[in-house]
């Protein structure tokens, strides 16, 4: 079974510009999750998305945004970029987080990453 | 006070040895714990989850504790394959779903 896949692998941009990272998840799983991880740091939540909704975000700014597709799959989007912005962009999936208020376990499978470098 | 704290470490230990690792969490309403794994540059990989009457898987033990708000990670006979960074992990629904990962603990198992 083919696991989370991400691209591009590494991605060089320079301050102002935009970057777009792509992540498609696990067939059968519909909820997707981005995360930061600067060097040397630990992982930051970003945004959650499930069945084409946005869910949650975590503390970032605006300029950081994304969508899900029917397909499940993932893009994020990242505007007027900052040098703080290099880092590493983790995407992941679980499967369907269900209704009716059932809580679950919400295991993740992460993706390799795209690197981002800000100029 | 962060969400979930864990001890960066590192933990040095050699071939064989036992290690234990904690992880504590603020909020009380919890719902589900994990452990991964991290290698240098790499995803992290889901190492195991944590119930609450604990459970086990080889040589990997782990354990919750509710009251006291955290849990734990052993690792018994500790092979230089086990080197990486171990994360804990907790999600819990409050205002929203969120999944907030701790910093990680550096382990090192020397020959």
């Amino acid at each position: 079974e083919a696991g989370v896949t991400q691209s591009p692998t590494h991605l060089i941009k320079t301050r102002g510009q935009q970057a777009t990272l792509r992540c498609s998840p696990i067939s059968g799983h519909t909820s997707v999750y981005w995360y930061q991880q600067a060097l040397g740091l630990g992982l930051q939540f970003l945004l959650w998305y499930d069945e084409g909704e946005e869910r949650n975000r975590g503390n970032f700014p605006p300029r950081f945004s994304g969508r899900q597709f029917p397909n499940y799959s993932s893009e994020l989007n990242v505007n007027a970029l900052e040098l703080e912005d290099s880092a590493l962009y983790l995407c992941a999936s679980s499967p369907d987080w269900g209704t009716g208020g059932a809580a679950r376990t919400n295991e993740q499978f992460f993706g390799p990453g795209t690197r981002l470098t800000v100029l | 006070r962060k969400e979930v704290e864990q001890d960066p470490g590192p933990f040095n230990v050699p071939e064989g040895a036992t290690v234990a690792f904690n992880c504590t969490y603020s909020n009380s309403a919890s719902q589900s714990f994990f452990w991964y794994r991290q290698d240098c540059r790499k995803e992290p990989k889901l190492l195991m989850s944590v119930y609450s009457s604990g459970n086990e898987d080889g040589r990997f033990t782990a354990q919750l504790n509710r009251a006291s708000q955290y849990i734990s990670l052993l690792i018994r006979d500790s092979k230089l394959s086990d080197s990486a960074t171990y994360l804990c992990v907790v999600n819990f629904n409050t205002g929203g779903f969120k999944t907030i990962f701790g910093a990680g603990t550096r382990l090192f198992v020397k020959a």
